[in-house]
């Protein structure tokens, strides 16, 4: 079976600092990963997905995440937060083999204070 | 091109009414998917249609739940009576293929409240 845990439900940061949002996954077979944002009424968009190329993903806005297989982690980081990150963020799982469906974590709410 | 558009955008019911939600893919998405996320916890799979024909259905809480998709195009999911636990956001997706790294694009989701 398939988890997702996401350490945090709320991260505050100040405008320009480092952002770091932890996921931790549990899959008995090589997983796929994502990370999804959901801004203010708006449905859940893809910023990243890791699929067994290259450890480091590079994402839309600035993110990125890094898979460690060793650590069953895919934290997700951005150098300096914008005002406009401020959103609820989800970590995901599925993996290979043909249809999986997607097991999402609990979120994270991020707030940017200025 | 239009994403995944979900309508009502709110709906609030009285306990044991009936309440159907729809959701429009992105036009030549064969698969759709149908998701939950009650208050504060994860955003659960519902099921899973292929063209017109459920895939997945293993994330239905009951019978009271009924999804159809007609003709392969929008689907509808009805709650029929509603309990307030049935309270939630409901999220629709879409996607083009359904292998493990396909991308689902997501509507905005339905507020679903059961009073």
């Amino acid at each position: 079976a398939q988890s997702v845990t996401q350490l945090g439900s709320h991260v505050s940061v100040s405008e320009g600092a480092l952002v770091l949002l932890r996921c931790n996954y549990s899959s008995s077979v090589p997983p796929y990963l994502f990370w999804y944002v959901q801004y203010p009424n708006q449905g859940l968009q893809l910023l990243l997905k890791y699929t067994s190329a290259a450890t480091l993903v590079k994402g839309i806005n600035g993110f990125e995440a890094e898979f460690k297989k060793s650590e069953t982690s895919f934290h997700l980081t951005k150098p300096s937060a914008h005002m406009s990150d401020a959103a609820e963020y989800f970590c995901a799982v599925t993996y290979s083999g043909g249809y999986q469906k997607v097991t999402f974590g609990t979120g994270t709410k991020l707030q940017v204070i200025p | 091109e239009a994403g995944v558009t979900q309508f009502p955008s709110h709906s609030v019911i009285e306990k044991g009414q009936t309440v159907t939600l729809r959701c429009d893919p992105i036009s030549g998405h064969d698969n759709l998917y149908w998701y939950r996320r009650v208050m504060g916890k994860e955003i659960k799979f519902l099921l899973h249609f292929v063209k017109e024909s459920k895939q997945d259905e293993s994330g239905m809480p009951n019978n009271r739940f009924l999804a159809e998709r007609t003709g392969g195009t929008y689907s509808t999911l009805k709650v029929q009576p509603a309990e307030l636990e049935d309270s939630g956001v409901y999220f629709c997706a879409s996607s083009l293929t359904s292998g493990g790294g396909n991308e689902q694009f997501f509507g905005p989701g339905t507020r679903l409240t059961v009073l």
